[in-house]
């Protein structure tokens, strides 16, 4: 079975600082890892995503996130956050067709 | 594209009513998912469909859930009867195969919220 670990449930940080969030998954196969943000009220959407190849991984937003399989984390990163990145991310793995998500990670920028 | 599109995008009922979440996949995909989302679980895959057949149905909670796929463009996520601890955010997802090995992403739709009282 996949399962996925997220270590930080809420971050709280300033404008301009770096965020790091941690992530860890558990699959014995080829695994897909995705990240996905939730603004407040909205849907999930896709910050990127990665199936094979570079390692590290640029999405959407200025978000990145870096595969190390020796130690199975799918760790993301933002050089500087916004007020505007103020949402809940959620680091996801799919051995085959089913999606498993970490509980979630909180992420409050103040102004 | 105006992706997933789901409803009602809220709902509030009461305990014992039937309720009915409704879910448009985004053209062309052919794999479907609805996913509940709670505070205490977080994020859970109720049913999984392909090619409008039901392929997991392991995370349905109990009898009282069911889901049906009649078409490639329309699926429906029934509680009857619903119960206070149903109360969640219920999201549909579509992408376009679900086959091992595909390079397929999940898109999400709005999610419908529902408060059973």
């Amino acid at each position: 079975a996949q399962s996925v670990s997220q270590h930080n449930h809420h971050v709280i940080l300033s404008e301009a600082a770096s965020l790091e969030l941690g992530c860890n998954y558990s699959y014995g196969g080829t695994v897909n890892l995705f990240w996905y943000v939730q603004y407040p009220g909205q849907h999930l959407q896709l910050l990127l995503k990665y199936f094979s190849g570079d390692p590290l991984v640029k999405g959407i937003k200025g978000f990145e996130a870096e595969f190390i399989k020796s130690k199975f984390s799918f760790n993301l990163r933002k050089p500087s956050v916004q007020w505007s990145d103020t949402a809940e991310y959620f680091c996801a793995v799919r051995g085959y067709y089913k999606l498993s998500f970490g509980a979630g990670t909180t992420v409050t920028v103040r102004a | 594209d105006a992706g997933v599109i789901q409803s009602p995008r809220h709902e509030v009922t009461e305990m014992g009513q039937e309720v009915t979440l409704r879910c448009k996949p985004i053209s062309g995909h052919n794999s479907l998912f609805w996913y509940r989302q709670t505070m205490m679980r977080g994020l859970e895959l109720l049913i999984y469909f392909n090619n409008n057949v039901p392929i997991d149905d392991s995370g349905m909670p109990e009898d009282r859930f069911s889901a049906k796929m009649p078409n490639a463009s329309f699926s429906t996520l029934k509680i009857q009867p619903s119960e206070p601890r149903d109360s969640a955010v219920y999201f549909c997802a579509s992408s376009t195969s679900g086959t091992r090995g595909s390079t397929d992403t999940q898109y999400f739709g709005p999610g419908t919220r529902l408060t059973v009282l």
